[in-house]
């Protein structure tokens, strides 16, 4: 089956501008996180949504925001951007159920802010 | 606050020695353990998790309870085996947050 996929690949903004990144999860997955990787701070979880709720949310500030669609389809927003904020963000995908906890990344949006 | 720690970021060992990455974690509950690996251009991906002890790729990982650790290990490593390796965690319930650590770049010299 088809894995995780994210688009665009790779993103150029300026400071100011806002971004969306969009993410298509695994075929039945209704689980969607999202995720921060910097050289510094290394894997940092931004948010997860289920079933077009949020569930859960990471620390950081309220620039950061997504949804998810009734397909399972999610995007992140962030707006205001700085350029403290280029990385690489990702998204994983999780079956439902107790036992389905591994998570399936996609490749990654690779965000530049200049 | 649930952490978890990586204490080697690099980590050099030659092919058909042993090797053990360390892992130790905090969490007060009963977190579920993950090891991740990415290798060069390609997306992260699970290597096992402690509830299915099993052995991957010839690697193992026990959970101990006791010290808090899980580390990685693999009795006679090879090439292949270079990449990124990060250690992760779940609290318990049913939110799906993975609390990574800093990762482990493993090289397998020849």
């Amino acid at each position: 089956k088809a894995g995780v996929t994210q688009t665009p690949r790779y993103l150029i903004k300026t400071r100011g501008q806002q971004v969306t990144l969009s993410c298509s999860p695994i075929s039945g997955h209704r689980s969607v996180s999202w995720y921060q990787q910097t050289p510094g701070q290394g894997l940092q979880f931004l948010f997860e949504y289920f079933s077009e709720t949020q569930r859960n949310k990471g620390n950081f500030p309220g620039r950061f925001s997504g949804r998810q669609f009734s397909n399972s389809r999610s995007e992140m927003n962030v707006s205001t951007l700085e350029l403290g904020d280029s990385a690489l963000y990702l998204c994983a995908s999780s079956g439902s159920g107790t036992g389905n906890t591994e998570a399936f990344f996609g490749q990654g949006t690779r965000l530049t802010v200049v | 606050a649930q952490r978890v720690t990586q204490p080697e970021k690099l980590l050099s060992v030659f092919k058909g020695a042993p090797v053990e990455l360390k892992c130790n974690y905090s969490y007060s509950g009963s977190p579920e353990l993950f090891w991740y690996v990415q290798y060069s251009r390609q997306r992260l991906q699970l290597l096992l998790r402690h509830i299915s002890r099993e052995s991957i790729k010839g690697f193992t990982a026990d959970l101990n309870k006791g010290e808090t650790s899980f580390h990685l290990k693999k009795p006679f490593a090879q090439e292949e085996d270079s990449a990124m390796y990060y250690c992760a965690l779940i609290s318990s319930g049913s939110a799906r947050q993975l609390t990574f650590g800093s990762g482990t770049q493993l090289t397998v010299l020849p």
